[in-house]
């Protein structure tokens, strides 16, 4: 069964370090992947996509990605986190079939300490 | 207005009323999708609709009625909902639901409070 899993929660971190937000799918083939950001009470922006071609991927807002198939991964990464990066975060993957199905992880909450 | 709106952003409502909400993308779409967030839940998609026909219901409740006019509105009727109703309301909207790859464009949602 399609499936996209970010096992973490919750992740704290200090304003000016760097951040790494993990995700993993699950699927026969290499779905299209995408990552969102959604501040309190705000609908979902889009941070990158990764569709083919290089595999490291540069987004909005000083994000970016890498996919690596061997892993079934799609972790977003930024290397020095602002205190307005507070917010969840969600991975999303596109799935081939009937209507092109988007999935999408449980999120994971950011907060940033001083 | 460019992307997709969602109106209106916030709404409280008993459970014997009658509401709706609205959805317009102006991406010259075919495809838009109704999606429920809860607290602590992954966004569930509930229904899509591609030219104005529907295409996929996923089990959801008939106290949530869909309504498609044209590719660029998407209503979703609410009727003698549940406490447990209360979610933010998500819209998107795509290019084509057979379309690959299909990227959706997400609206600010409706922040729904059943009382």
């Amino acid at each position: 069964a399609q499936s996209v899993t970010q096992p973490d929660i919750h992740i704290t971190v200090s304003e000016g370090a760097s951040l790494e937000l993990r995700c993993n799918y699950s699927y026969g083939a290499t779905p299209y992947l995408f990552w969102y950001v959604q501040s309190p009470g705000q609908g979902l922006q889009l941070l990158l996509k990764y569709f083919s071609g290089d595999t490291l991927v540069q987004g909005i807002k000083g994000f970016e990605a890498e996919f690596k198939r061997s892993q079934s991964s799609f972790n977003l990464r930024k290397p020095s986190v602002h205190w307005s990066d507070a917010a969840e975060y969600f991975c999303a993957g596109l799935f081939s079939g009937g209507y092109n199905k988007l999935i999408f992880g449980a999120g994971t909450r950011l907060a940033v300490h001083p | 207005e460019t992307g997709v709106t969602q109106t209106p952003r916030h709404l409280v409502m008993g459970m014997t009323n009658k509401k709706s909400l609205k959805c317009e993308q102006h991406l010259g779409h075919n495809a838009m999708y109704w999606y429920k967030q809860s607290a602590k839940k992954p966004l569930e998609l509930m229904f899509v609709y591609s030219l104005e026909e529907r295409v996929e219901n996923n089990s959801v409740p008939s106290r949530f009625s869909p309504e498609c006019p044209n590719s660029s509105h998407l209503f979703l009727h609410l009727h003698t909902l549940q406490p447990e109703d209360s979610a933010l309301y998500l819209c998107a909207s795509s290019q084509e639901v057979s379309r690959w790859p299909n990227e959706q464009f997400f609206g600010p949602g409706t922040r729904l409070t059943v009382l």
